[in-house]
């Protein structure tokens, strides 16, 4: 089993339309959760970032954190056809001296005028 | 302030041969991480450097595959005696201490093994 879960997609979406994006995890020791976008060969920019269970804004994207559930999902409202990438959740402890990322595997996003 | 650079963007290697990826972390960070992607697949990650130090390298497979990041200039993936298998997207990313999770990517290196 993947330590990091997430649909690759694709997911088409009309403009205007809310996405919901989402990833699932096993590892308890998770503390801190990330959003990275990926236009196609590009490297990932970091759209958002947190680490308390709830809700977090920037903007149109809305990051949401589920411990109990080991459950975490990211947000687009008002979709725009730049926001058509692949979207890859990531995922770090915070024991010893451990401060390399977990992936998920991306999911692609369409948006489509 | 310049983002985290890459060099070259692109690399054609043939089998056997030596291939070198440069990145050179933003201004101000002293950490960097390396990961790898492979076609349809996430970033896994390879090691994590510190000047002069390797802090985790358990992202590395044992043979053929090394990295440093020396006291000056940019930190070097070196691998040696490439196969078609290290065909791939190579990310560098840096940090400014080891405590923050905001890492930042460069644009990658896009390893072709012939």
């Amino acid at each position: 089993q993947k330590e990091v879960e997430q649909d690759p997609g694709p997911l088409s979406v009309p403009e205007g339309a809310i996405v919901s994006l989402n990833c699932t995890y096993s590892n308890s020791a998770f503390q801190y959760f990330m959003w990275y976008r990926q236009y196609s060969r590009k490297g990932p920019e970091l759209l958002m970032y947190t680490y308390s269970s709830g809700n977090k804004e920037d903007g149109r994207f809305t990051a949401q954190v589920d411990k109990s559930s080991k459950y975490i999902s990211l947000f687009i409202r008002d979709s725009q056809p730049s926001d058509s990438a692949t979207y890859l959740c990531a995922m770090r402890d915070y024991t010893g001296t451990a401060s390399k990322l977990t992936f998920g595997t991306g999911t692609r996003l369409q948006v489509t005028l | 302030n310049a983002g985290v650079m890459q060099n070259p963007r692109h690399l054609v290697r043939r089998r056997g041969q030596e291939a070198r990826l440069r990145c050179s972390p933003m201004k101000g960070h002293s950490h960097v991480y390396w990961y790898r992607q492979l076609p349809e697949e996430g970033l896994k990650f390879m090691v994590y450097l510190q000047k002069e130090n390797i802090i985790d390298e358990s992202g590395m497979p044992k043979e053929r595959f090394s990295a440093e990041f020396p006291k000056e200039g940019p930190s070097i993936l070196r691998i040696q005696q490439v196969v078609r298998g290290d065909s791939a997207a190579y990310f560098c990313a840096s940090s400014p201490a080891r405590s923050s999770y905001e890492q930042y990517f460069g644009p990658g290196t896009r390893l072709t093994v012939t």
